[in-house]
């Protein structure tokens, strides 16, 4: 019944290494997001995919880019990882209406070294 | 941009006493406010949502009210229960139809 799926839930990356984290749905949403989550800030938005192929910054893209080359895929890349972008990341989709809010992924808790 | 506070960070209560959480959010176009619920270790799941054109929504123990004057809405929960214990995060959607969540509230019901 898993919707939204984070490909892995735990992932530890030493310094200068370039990450991928990956996230499919099979809902046939056409808006995909990633967060991050940090005690105390919530959840931050670091970009979102409104289409195929199409991308939008969120709050916090610096250090972050995404790639969307099929509708059901959504991956985030920390180019260069630093140990400030340890945290737990969360996977989103919804429909362009938000009708029925988001759908979450499980996560990914990323520890950088 | 959009800016969500959410208050208090932490609210203790004791199990079948009400627990209400708020949220201000600064943009007057932001139209859909959902509030999800995240036990611990798991992902965050849509517990209720409201829409700029209702005042009031009501599922069970759950209730949201929303002020769009103010720019707050709030969270109800009646007659807590132990597992209601969780953090509760507010959002606000504006363009893109993207949600900006509140920074949370740890939410304890003691039996």
């Amino acid at each position: 019944d898993v919707k939204v799926t984070q490909s892995s839930r735990y992932l530890v990356k030493r310094t200068g290494e370039k990450v991928f984290l990956e996230c499919v749905q099979d809902m046939d949403h056409e808006n995909m997001f990633w967060y991050r989550q940090d005690p105390g800030l919530g959840l931050r938005l670091i970009y979102f995919s409104y289409d195929v192929k199409m991308k939008e910054k969120g709050d916090i893209p610096e250090g972050y880019s995404v790639s969307r080359e099929k509708k059901e895929r959504f991956s985030l890349i920390l180019e260069s990882a630093s140990t400030n972008q340890t945290s737990m990341y969360l996977c989103a989709s919804s429909l362009g209406t938000l009708t029925g809010g988001y759908t979450f992924g499980s996560g990914t808790r990323l520890t950088v070294v | 941009g959009e800016n969500v506070e959410q208050h208090p960070s932490t609210l203790s209560v004791q199990e079948g006493d009400s627990a209400v959480i708020k949220c201000t959010y600064s943009d007057s176009a932001s139209n859909y406010f959902p509030w999800y619920k995240q036990e611990l270790g798991k992902r965050p799941q849509l517990i209720i949502d409201i829409r700029s054109n209702v005042g009031e929504k009501k599922d069970q123990r759950i209730a949201v009210t929303l002020n769009k004057t103010a720019k707050h809405f709030s969270l109800h929960i009646t007659e807590t229960q132990p597992e209601d214990s969780a953090v509760y995060f507010c959002a606000a959607s504006t363009g893109y139809n993207k949600l900006i969540f509140g920074a949370g509230t740890r939410l304890a019901v003691h039996p």
